[in-house]
Protein backbone atom coordinates (compact mmCIF):
# COMPACT_ATOMS: atom_id res chain seq x y z
CA UNK A 1 0.00 0.00 0.00
CA UNK A 2 0.66 3.81 -0.52
CA UNK A 3 3.03 5.00 2.74
CA UNK A 4 5.33 7.95 2.70
CA UNK A 5 7.73 8.35 5.81
CA UNK A 6 9.74 11.47 6.69
CA UNK A 7 12.81 11.15 8.32
CA UNK A 8 15.59 13.87 9.69
CA UNK A 9 17.03 15.65 12.86
CA UNK A 10 14.70 16.22 15.85
CA UNK A 11 16.98 19.66 16.81
CA UNK A 12 18.78 21.99 14.27
CA UNK A 13 20.59 25.03 15.54
CA UNK A 14 19.85 28.57 14.49
CA UNK A 15 21.34 29.46 11.23
CA UNK A 16 22.31 25.59 10.25
CA UNK A 17 20.82 23.38 7.45
CA UNK A 18 17.85 21.38 8.13
CA UNK A 19 17.76 18.17 5.65
CA UNK A 20 14.83 15.70 5.60
CA UNK A 21 14.10 12.89 3.74
CA UNK A 22 10.39 11.29 2.52
CA UNK A 23 10.94 7.91 1.66
CA UNK A 24 7.75 6.48 -0.30
CA UNK A 25 6.64 3.11 -1.31
CA UNK A 26 3.75 1.55 -3.22
CA UNK A 27 4.11 3.84 -6.30
CA UNK A 28 6.55 5.45 -8.24
CA UNK A 29 7.72 9.02 -7.88
CA UNK A 30 8.06 9.15 -11.45
CA UNK A 31 4.17 8.86 -11.28
CA UNK A 32 3.23 10.94 -8.59
CA UNK A 33 4.21 14.03 -7.28
CA UNK A 34 5.44 14.60 -3.72
CA UNK A 35 4.85 18.16 -1.67
CA UNK A 36 6.06 19.44 1.75
CA UNK A 37 3.71 20.66 4.44
CA UNK A 38 4.74 22.37 7.66
CA UNK A 39 3.08 23.13 10.96
CA UNK A 40 4.25 25.32 13.73
CA UNK A 41 3.13 23.81 16.98
CA UNK A 42 -0.28 24.79 17.41
CA UNK A 43 -0.49 26.63 14.19
CA UNK A 44 -1.96 25.78 10.90
CA UNK A 45 -0.60 24.32 7.56
CA UNK A 46 1.66 26.12 5.14
CA UNK A 47 2.95 24.11 1.60
CA UNK A 48 6.25 24.42 1.39
CA UNK A 49 6.72 23.08 -2.25
CA UNK A 50 6.34 20.38 -4.64
CA UNK A 51 8.40 18.01 -6.58
CA UNK A 52 6.56 16.81 -9.92
CA UNK A 53 7.08 13.84 -11.62
CA UNK A 54 9.35 14.70 -14.44
CA UNK A 55 11.22 16.12 -11.17
CA UNK A 56 10.51 19.96 -11.44
CA UNK A 57 10.13 21.59 -8.53
CA UNK A 58 7.71 24.80 -7.47
CA UNK A 59 8.16 26.71 -3.82
CA UNK A 60 6.40 28.90 -1.58
CA UNK A 61 7.52 32.54 -2.42
CA UNK A 62 8.06 33.11 0.99
CA UNK A 63 10.68 29.99 1.31
CA UNK A 64 12.39 29.88 -2.31
CA UNK A 65 15.76 31.41 -1.50
CA UNK A 66 16.36 29.34 1.31
CA UNK A 67 14.56 26.08 0.18
CA UNK A 68 15.50 22.98 -2.03
CA UNK A 69 13.64 19.89 -2.70
CA UNK A 70 15.45 16.84 -4.80
CA UNK A 71 14.62 13.34 -4.97
CA UNK A 72 16.17 9.78 -5.51
CA UNK A 73 14.43 7.80 -8.03
CA UNK A 74 16.41 4.60 -7.61
CA UNK A 75 15.99 4.82 -3.54
CA UNK A 76 12.16 6.15 -3.76
CA UNK A 77 13.35 9.08 -1.79
CA UNK A 78 12.43 12.64 -1.72
CA UNK A 79 14.31 15.71 -0.15
CA UNK A 80 14.18 18.85 1.44
CA UNK A 81 16.82 21.04 2.23
CA UNK A 82 16.83 24.35 3.91
CA UNK A 83 18.82 26.89 4.96
CA UNK A 84 19.25 29.68 7.46
CA UNK A 85 17.15 28.27 9.82
CA UNK A 86 15.64 30.06 12.72
CA UNK A 87 13.10 29.20 15.63
CA UNK A 88 10.24 30.76 13.81
CA UNK A 89 11.49 27.18 11.47
CA UNK A 90 10.49 25.00 14.44
CA UNK A 91 7.33 23.09 12.86
CA UNK A 92 6.17 19.30 11.98
CA UNK A 93 7.11 18.82 8.33
CA UNK A 94 4.81 16.12 6.07
CA UNK A 95 5.29 15.06 3.30
CA UNK A 96 2.23 14.22 1.26
CA UNK A 97 1.02 12.57 -2.15
CA UNK A 98 -2.55 13.57 -3.31
CA UNK A 99 -4.45 11.98 -0.32
CA UNK A 100 -1.92 10.52 1.03
CA UNK A 101 0.38 12.25 4.10
CA UNK A 102 3.54 10.72 6.16
CA UNK A 103 3.20 11.12 10.13
CA UNK A 104 5.45 14.31 9.96
CA UNK A 105 8.52 14.68 11.60
CA UNK A 106 8.71 17.32 14.78
CA UNK A 107 12.01 20.05 13.84
CA UNK A 108 12.74 21.91 16.97
CA UNK A 109 15.25 24.87 15.91
CA UNK A 110 17.07 26.23 19.40
CA UNK A 111 20.85 26.31 20.58
CA UNK B 1 0.09 34.91 -4.33
CA UNK B 2 -3.18 33.60 -3.55
CA UNK B 3 -4.62 34.34 0.13
CA UNK B 4 -7.07 31.63 1.38
CA UNK B 5 -9.68 33.22 3.62
CA UNK B 6 -11.53 31.09 5.86
CA UNK B 7 -14.25 31.11 8.25
CA UNK B 8 -15.24 31.17 10.84
CA UNK B 9 -12.00 30.41 12.99
CA UNK B 10 -13.67 28.14 15.67
CA UNK B 11 -16.96 26.27 15.24
CA UNK B 12 -18.85 25.49 18.25
CA UNK B 13 -21.47 22.73 17.53
CA UNK B 14 -23.96 20.29 18.96
CA UNK B 15 -23.49 16.54 18.21
CA UNK B 16 -26.27 15.53 15.64
CA UNK B 17 -25.79 19.49 14.64
CA UNK B 18 -24.99 21.15 11.03
CA UNK B 19 -21.73 22.89 10.45
CA UNK B 20 -20.60 25.21 7.07
CA UNK B 21 -17.34 26.52 6.84
CA UNK B 22 -16.24 29.02 4.04
CA UNK B 23 -13.74 29.59 2.11
CA UNK B 24 -12.89 32.89 0.04
CA UNK B 25 -10.09 32.88 -2.50
CA UNK B 26 -8.35 36.32 -3.56
CA UNK B 27 -8.63 35.16 -7.16
CA UNK B 28 -10.40 32.70 -9.43
CA UNK B 29 -9.25 28.72 -9.02
CA UNK B 30 -10.46 27.43 -12.14
CA UNK B 31 -7.42 26.40 -13.88
CA UNK B 32 -6.99 26.89 -17.72
CA UNK B 33 -8.02 23.06 -17.74
CA UNK B 34 -11.37 24.19 -16.52
CA UNK B 35 -11.27 21.87 -13.38
CA UNK B 36 -11.27 23.41 -9.97
CA UNK B 37 -8.44 22.61 -7.77
CA UNK B 38 -10.14 23.43 -4.08
CA UNK B 39 -9.81 20.62 -1.54
CA UNK B 40 -11.33 20.16 1.96
CA UNK B 41 -9.08 18.36 4.99
CA UNK B 42 -9.89 17.63 8.30
CA UNK B 43 -6.80 16.92 11.05
CA UNK B 44 -7.74 15.31 13.95
CA UNK B 45 -5.27 15.93 17.60
CA UNK B 46 -2.15 14.07 16.95
CA UNK B 47 -3.14 12.83 13.34
CA UNK B 48 -1.57 14.14 9.92
CA UNK B 49 -4.33 15.71 7.87
CA UNK B 50 -6.89 13.25 6.01
CA UNK B 51 -8.53 14.58 2.90
CA UNK B 52 -12.11 14.97 2.80
CA UNK B 53 -13.31 16.42 -0.30
CA UNK B 54 -11.44 17.15 -3.59
CA UNK B 55 -12.23 19.04 -6.10
CA UNK B 56 -14.56 20.96 -4.74
CA UNK B 57 -17.45 18.86 -4.41
CA UNK B 58 -15.75 14.86 -4.85
CA UNK B 59 -15.92 12.95 -1.76
CA UNK B 60 -12.87 11.16 -0.81
CA UNK B 61 -13.02 7.30 -0.37
CA UNK B 62 -14.74 6.42 2.71
CA UNK B 63 -16.27 9.73 3.67
CA UNK B 64 -19.69 9.76 4.56
CA UNK B 65 -22.25 11.83 2.66
CA UNK B 66 -22.58 13.73 5.61
CA UNK B 67 -19.93 16.00 4.52
CA UNK B 68 -20.16 17.75 1.16
CA UNK B 69 -18.38 21.02 -0.76
CA UNK B 70 -19.66 23.06 -3.16
CA UNK B 71 -19.04 26.23 -4.58
CA UNK B 72 -17.40 28.10 -7.46
CA UNK B 73 -15.17 30.66 -8.66
CA UNK B 74 -13.79 32.27 -5.47
CA UNK B 75 -16.36 31.25 -2.78
CA UNK B 76 -16.51 27.43 -1.28
CA UNK B 77 -18.43 25.89 1.58
CA UNK B 78 -17.92 22.42 3.62
CA UNK B 79 -21.00 21.37 5.42
CA UNK B 80 -21.09 18.74 8.10
CA UNK B 81 -24.51 17.83 8.37
CA UNK B 82 -25.38 15.11 11.86
CA UNK B 83 -22.27 16.16 12.97
CA UNK B 84 -20.34 13.28 15.41
CA UNK B 85 -17.51 13.17 17.59
CA UNK B 86 -15.12 11.38 15.23
CA UNK B 87 -15.81 14.61 12.81
CA UNK B 88 -14.27 17.38 15.93
CA UNK B 89 -10.88 18.91 14.47
CA UNK B 90 -9.15 21.50 12.38
CA UNK B 91 -10.60 21.90 8.78
CA UNK B 92 -8.23 23.23 6.29
CA UNK B 93 -8.94 24.21 2.46
CA UNK B 94 -6.51 23.91 0.21
CA UNK B 95 -6.46 25.43 -3.32
CA UNK B 96 -4.02 23.45 -5.70
CA UNK B 97 -5.03 26.14 -8.87
CA UNK B 98 -2.18 27.83 -8.89
CA UNK B 99 1.98 28.17 -7.73
CA UNK B 100 2.66 27.77 -4.81
CA UNK B 101 -0.52 26.33 -3.29
CA UNK B 102 -1.75 27.68 -0.44
CA UNK B 103 -4.55 26.96 2.65
CA UNK B 104 -6.57 28.19 4.33
CA UNK B 105 -5.81 29.11 8.30
CA UNK B 106 -7.88 26.48 9.49
CA UNK B 107 -11.47 26.44 11.43
CA UNK B 108 -11.33 24.24 14.76
CA UNK B 109 -14.96 22.35 14.64
CA UNK B 110 -15.81 21.54 18.17
CA UNK B 111 -18.05 20.93 21.03
CA UNK B 112 -21.03 23.54 21.97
Amino acid sequence: QVQLKESGPGLVQPSQTLSLTCTVSGFSLTSYHVSWVRQPPGKGLEWMGVIWTGGSTAYNSLLKSRLSISRDTSKSQVFLKMNSLQTEDTATYYCASDQYWGQGVMVTVSS
Amino acid sequence: DVVMTQTPVSLPVSLGGQASISCRSSQSLVHSNGNTYLHWYLQKPGQSPQLLIYRVSNRFSGVPDRFSGSGSGTDFTLKISRVEPEDLGDYYCLQSTHFPNTFGAGTKLELK
